[in-house]
């Protein structure tokens, strides 16, 4: 089956300074992958969405200076969390998608915690 | 804009007990309805779907039917495991270019032997 994956699946930073999450799909193309990030009450908040080769489209609410997304090939998207503080200390995941009714693969996400 | 409404847990069940795990949704098209399953320490795992009203999604013991009319996409299952003890997730895929997922807030489930 389709695999995502994410890296690294845990990172500890110091406040200000940035960390970047990769998402691959491993065996298939993703014309587009989401970000989510994961509260601890559990609850998913989709970031933003990214098509290969063009730039995110953010949700309400979200930073797109903080959060920089790259999606720089059919197979490989970033997420940079810049200057990062403490309040940043979340669970990051990623989706990839082929498009019409596939499914969406989900990776296994990232542990950011910011000190 | 389009949300999902789940009940909140933890949900503390008994091995083979019945399992419901209500979810109700708010959208102005014509979504796509998924239930995932989130294990410990691992992403998201599809665990069913369904695309159009009265459509049944079912996978390893478990089903949901797209009501319309209630807006509902109940999940339940007539006798859980402790394996199926895990964070389940439902969500609508908003139809159009966005093909977004939208998610309720997670309900945790624990079964114990």
């Amino acid at each position: 089956g389709a695999v995502v994956s994410q890296h690294p699946s845990r990172v500890i930073c110091k406040s200000g300074t940035s960390v970047k999450i990769e998402c691959r799909s491993l065996d298939f193309q993703a014309t587009t992958m989401f970000w989510y990030r994961q509260f601890p009450k559990q609850s998913l908040m989709l970031m933003a969405t990214s098509n290969e080769g063009s730039k995110a489209t953010y949700e309400q609410g979200v930073e797109k200076d903080k959060f920089l997304i790259n999606h720089a090939s059919l197979t490989l998207s970033t997420l940079t969390v810049t200057s990062a503080h403490p309040e940043d200390s979340s669970f990051y995941i990623c989706s990839a998608y082929t498009g019409g009714e596939s499914p969406l693969h989900f990776g296994n996400g990232t542990r950011l915690t910011v000190t | 804009g389009d949300s999902v409404t789940q009940m909140e847990g933890p949900v503390t069940l008994s091995e083979e007990a019945f399992l419901t795990i209500n979810c109700t949704y708010t959208a102005t098209g014509y979504p796509s309805l998924f239930w995932y399953v989130q294990y410990p320490g691992e992403g998201l795992q599809l665990l069913l779907k369904a695309t159009k009203a009265d459509d049944k999604g079912s996978n390893k013991g478990f089903e949901a039917t797209y009501r319309k009319e209630t807006t509902s996409f109940h999940l339940e299952k007539g006798s859980v495991q402790v394996s199926d003890s895990a964070v389940y997730f439902c969500a609508l895929r908003e139809g159009g270019a966005t093909n977004k997922l939208i998610f309720g807030t997670g309900t945790l489930l624990a079964v114990q032997p």
